[in-house]
């Protein structure tokens, strides 16, 4: 049973396009955030919601925009992308947003902006 | 499938002690990097340090170090002259060189350093 999915695994799209990757997680967790890998490997933390709130909303363009439909889903979707965006997106979820607990990490999706 | 185990969930230390952090991973890949990333409670993932595998000797950045045994797959992190700022979730991962290049992501240890 996969713990946390992601779809689609990997996308490959032209600029100026609106995409959304999926998130689910089957754990019954409260929490899920979006994290970003760019080309250096570094990791950064998008957007967090707890209980289908926004905790967390740090600095990304305003294209980028977090949806939680429920608390099993937390989706991301994209307008407008730029060739920068082209990253690999992680999902994670985690029971509570106690920074203690432990975050179990989707596949990943890689992104390509052409 | 590539994995990567952190078998310690807690530790503590105390404050100007030195603590070690273990971290297995399971891999075919010969070519790969390794990273620990440390997350304060305000979620953002930093970068402590990363190994290179085909390098033997093991990297150090200021307090931090790791003891790299590629053939026993172990990527262990030391702190040295732990402080109060050091408590965070610390997060071992693994890259493999070329193909998908995506993090694997082991569980996370809590580490809490106590004055």
């Amino acid at each position: 049973d996969t713990a946390v999915s992601q779809t689609p695994k990997y996308l490959v799209t032209q600029m100026g396009n609106d995409k959304s990757i999926k998130c689910e997680q089957n754990l019954g967790h409260d929490t899920m955030y979006w994290y970003k890998q760019d080309s250096k490997k570094f990791l950064k933390i998008m957007f967090s919601y707890n209980n289908k709130e926004l905790i967390i909303n740090e600095t990304v363009p305003n294209r980028f925009s977090p949806k939680s439909p429920d608390k099993a889903h937390l989706n991301l979707h994209i307008n407008s992308l730029e060739l920068g965006d082209s990253a690999v997106y992680f999902c994670a979820s985690s029971q509570d947003f106690d920074f203690s607990d432990t975050q179990y990490f989707g596949p990943g999706t890689r992104l390509t902006v052409l | 499938a590539q994995t990567v185990t952190q078998s310690q969930p807690e530790m503590s230390v105390q404050e100007a002690e030195t603590v070690t952090l273990s971290c297995t991973y399971d891999t075919s890949e010969n070519n790969y990097y390794l990273f620990w990333y440390k997350q304060p409670p305000s979620r953002q993932m930093i970068l402590v340090i990363r190994q290179e595998a085909y390098k033997q000797q093991n990297a150090t950045e200021n307090r931090f170090s790791v003891n790299f045994q590629k053939a026993a797959k172990s990527f262990s992190l030391k702190i040295s002259d732990s402080q109060l700022g050091d408590t965070a979730m610390y997060f071992c991962a693994f890259i493999p060189q070329g193909g998908s290049e995506k993090l694997v992501f082991g569980k996370g240890t809590k580490l809490t350093v106590n004055p």
